[in-house]
């Protein structure tokens, strides 16, 4: 997935810690996106980012908050993990809202 | 109900093999309509792109868009052990001012193709 980076790639952490994920991106696309990826479920959208500091939810954005201070970085914080948050976390970014997404390799959080 | 359903299958079918895969949706907002393959523990990948009603063929791949009956459809001919993957179905309605290029993804079809 060039361009793209996210870390870490596998985590496990206890019910009720923060957590922050990160996604790099070296394209300078504009948009950002963060979504889980749980079976049955598909993909579903949890925060979106058009541009540094503009950040709005999604379709599951409760339970969680994201930052993005510059145009590469967006950050998703679990601000206290729950059982129900274990799956994988994948971001995408776009240099147009017309645009396909290109993903990141995911991340793959397991909650205990 | 979903904006956007799709038979999560899976589905198996021999080397050769033509494949038709297909959404239906409920927002009539749509426009952009896209195609996704996901390897195993691998981010999805753009596959195939259509903007509005039509078709688009790259290679094996053709993409069908039915607007009037809110149905996408993807097509592999001459399938190949290469393409068992899981294909997941994309839609925005980009444009409309306040999509911000958000895409509603269908729950994806779980393909093997076998030899």
């Amino acid at each position: 997935d060039a361009g793209i980076t996210q870390s870490p790639r596998h985590k496990v952490t206890e019910t009720g810690t923060p957590v922050t994920l990160r996604c790099h991106q070296t394209e300078n696309h504009r948009y950002m996106y963060w979504y889980r990826q749980d079976p049955g479920h598909g993909l579903r959208l949890i925060h979106y980012s058009y541009g540094v500091k503009d950040t709005d939810k999604g379709e599951v954005s409760d339970g969680y908050s994201v930052s993005r201070s510059k145009t590469e970085d967006f950050l998703l914080t679990l601000e206290s993990a729950t059982s129900s948050q274990t799956s994988v976390y994948f971001c995408a970014t776009s240099a147009r809202d017309s645009d396909g997404y290109t993903f990141g390799s995911g991340t793959r959080l397991t909650v205990v | 109900q979903k904006e956007v359903e799709q038979d999560p299958g899976p589905l198996s079918v021999p080397e050769g093999a033509i494949v038709s895969l297909n959404c239906t949706y409920s927002n009539s907002a749509f426009q952009y309509f896209m195609w996704y393959r996901q390897y195993s523990r691998k981010g999805p990948e753009l596959l195939m792109y259509t903007y509005s009603s039509g078709n688009k063929e790259d290679g094996r791949f053709t993409a069908q868009v039915d607007k009037s009956s809110k149905y996408i459809s993807l097509f592999i001919r001459d399938s190949q052990p290469s393409d068992s993957a899981t294909y997941l179905c994309a839609m925005s309605a980009s444009g409309s001012g306040t999509s911000y290029g958000k895409l509603t993804f269908g729950q994806g079809t779980i393909l093997t193709v076998h030899p």
